[in-house]
């Protein structure tokens, strides 16, 4: 069935460092999308890319999808301690367009 | 205010004793889908539905039932709970999954401990 592996799976930066999370599936993706998740908390939507190539910004944070739309990265520029949380990408496949596969998901921690 | 409510928050329960955690969403999506969370494992996705009556298997159906009989509701039934089902578990709704509006809006979580 379709793979979503995410790397690394935990990192830890000093405030003000940048941060990148990978994410690649085993089968091309109609859509990717990214949550964001604090400790204790529900996964929370950040966003969703559709087009090959695709880069999108939201503040600090910058998301790309892949040309061949297998493949995709979050940049955190300049890490806050709000940044802490586990971040999780996540794309429908696995043989149906319904099914959607997670990440296991990168864990940020920052020091201040 | 638009959101995903589910019951109970927690629940310590005894082997082979049914339960159905609840989930309801108040904002007309036609998607729902449950998952689970476990450590190192990230979230997998128990049962997704489609529409009203429309269920389908996510990747870990084994020991799980659900039903689809209002579009707001999607109750997980555990029919003979096993320890290794101890698990946080999320409820989630959205649009779809395919098309421009596939946000996942997810509850607040069930942490389920079975004995």
């Amino acid at each position: 069935g379709q793979q979503v592996m995410q790397i690394p799976q935990y990192q830890h930066v000093q405030e003000g460092e940048d941060f990148t999370t990978y994410c690649n599936s085993s089968t091309t993706l109609s859509n990717i999308q990214w949550y964001k998740q604090r400790p204790g908390g529900h996964p929370v939507f950040l966003i969703q890319l559709v087009k090959s190539g695709e880069v999108k910004k939201q503040k600090r944070l910058t998301f790309q999808f892949g040309e061949a739309k297998k493949n995709s990265s979050l940049h955190i520029t300049a890490t806050q301690t709000t940044d802490v949380g586990t971040y999780f990408c996540a794309g429908p496949g696995g043989g149906s367009n319904y099914k959607l596969t997670f990440g296991k998901g990168t864990l940020l921690t920052v020091n201040p | 205010e638009a959101q995903v409510t589910q019951n109970p928050r927690y629940l310590i329960t005894v082997t082979g004793k049914k339960l159905t955690v609840t989930c309801s969403q108040n904002m007309n999506h036609e998607y729902m889908s449950w998952y689970r969370q476990d450590p190192g494992l990230g979230l997998r996705q128990i049962y997704y539905s489609m529409n009203v009556e429309v269920t389908d298997k996510g990747d870990v159906p084994e020991g799980y039932k659900v039903s689809r009989k209002e579009k707001r509701n999607f109750p997980l039934i555990l029919e003979s709970p096993s320890p290794n089902q101890t698990s946080l578990y999320f409820c989630a709704s959205s649009w779809g999954t395919s098309g421009d509006y596939n946000e996942q809006f997810f509850g607040p979580g069930t942490r389920l401990t079975v004995l």
